[in-house]
């Protein structure tokens, strides 16, 4: 059974600093990996898909990777703002039929001024 | 364009009543999910859809819990009876076609308080 790990559970940063959260999948046979951000009371908003042929992807100051043999997938922030203060989750596709998406239990990051 | 909509956003409601969550998704989404997250279990997927078909329902935990997509636009996540261990928030998600590559969108979610 897939299973999808987040850590740390929290992270409290200055403003500016770069930060890197971490996310760990036990079976390495999945489609794709998806990075998702959640402000306190809002839906999931999605920052980065990664297929599994992929090795990274780039948003702004967002930059994910995908290790899928060693089932690791890392979200690197430059320069954090307090606007980056939310909840960070990753989400894996499993490789069968059931096209589901398991997410890990998220990462909350606080960016203080 | 606009997002998933879902509505109520808030839903308090007593044990034993119906309750029903609505969702419209993106247009040209074809497949449509129902998720239910709480500080407990997190994000867990209760079914989800192909075009209004609904292929996997195994996340659906009883009986009580219904879904339906009578067309492309439109889908109800219901309740009957409501008990207080179905309080959570659920999220209603939808996904552009192909095949295990799309990219998943979400609604705001409707917090669901049972008393």
């Amino acid at each position: 059974k897939q299973e999808v790990t987040q850590i740390p559970a929290a992270l409290s940063v200055p403003e500016g600093e770069n930060l890197v959260l971490n996310c760990s999948f036990t079976d390495s046979a999945i489609y794709n990996l998806q990075w998702f951000r959640q402000d306190p009371g809002k839906g999931l908003t999605s920052l980065l898909l990664i297929q599994s042929s992929q090795r990274e992807q780039t948003s702004g100051r967002l930059n994910a990777s995908l290790d899928k043999s060693s089932g690791r997938s890392t979200l690197y922030i430059a320069a954090s703002q307090p606007g980056d203060s939310a909840t960070y989750l990753c989400a894996v596709r499993e490789m069968d039929s059931s096209y589901k998406l398991i997410f890990g239990s998220g990462t909350r990051l606080l960016v203080r001024p | 364009d606009a997002g998933v909509i879902q509505s109520p956003r808030h839903e308090v409601t007593e044990m034993g009543q119906e309750v029903t969550l609505r969702c419209k998704p993106i247009s040209g989404h074809d497949y449509l999910f129902w998720y239910r997250q709480t500080m407990m279990r997190g994000l867990e997927l209760l079914i989800y859809f192909n075009n209004n078909v609904p292929i996997d329902d195994s996340g659906m935990p009883e009986d009580r819990f219904s879904a339906k997509m009578p067309n492309a636009s439109f889908s109800t996540l219901k309740i009957q009876p409501s008990e207080p261990r179905d309080s959570a928030v659920y999220f209603c998600a939808s996904s552009p076609p192909g095949h295990f590559t799309g990219e998943l969108f979400f609604g705001e979610g409707s917090r669901l308080t049972v008393l």
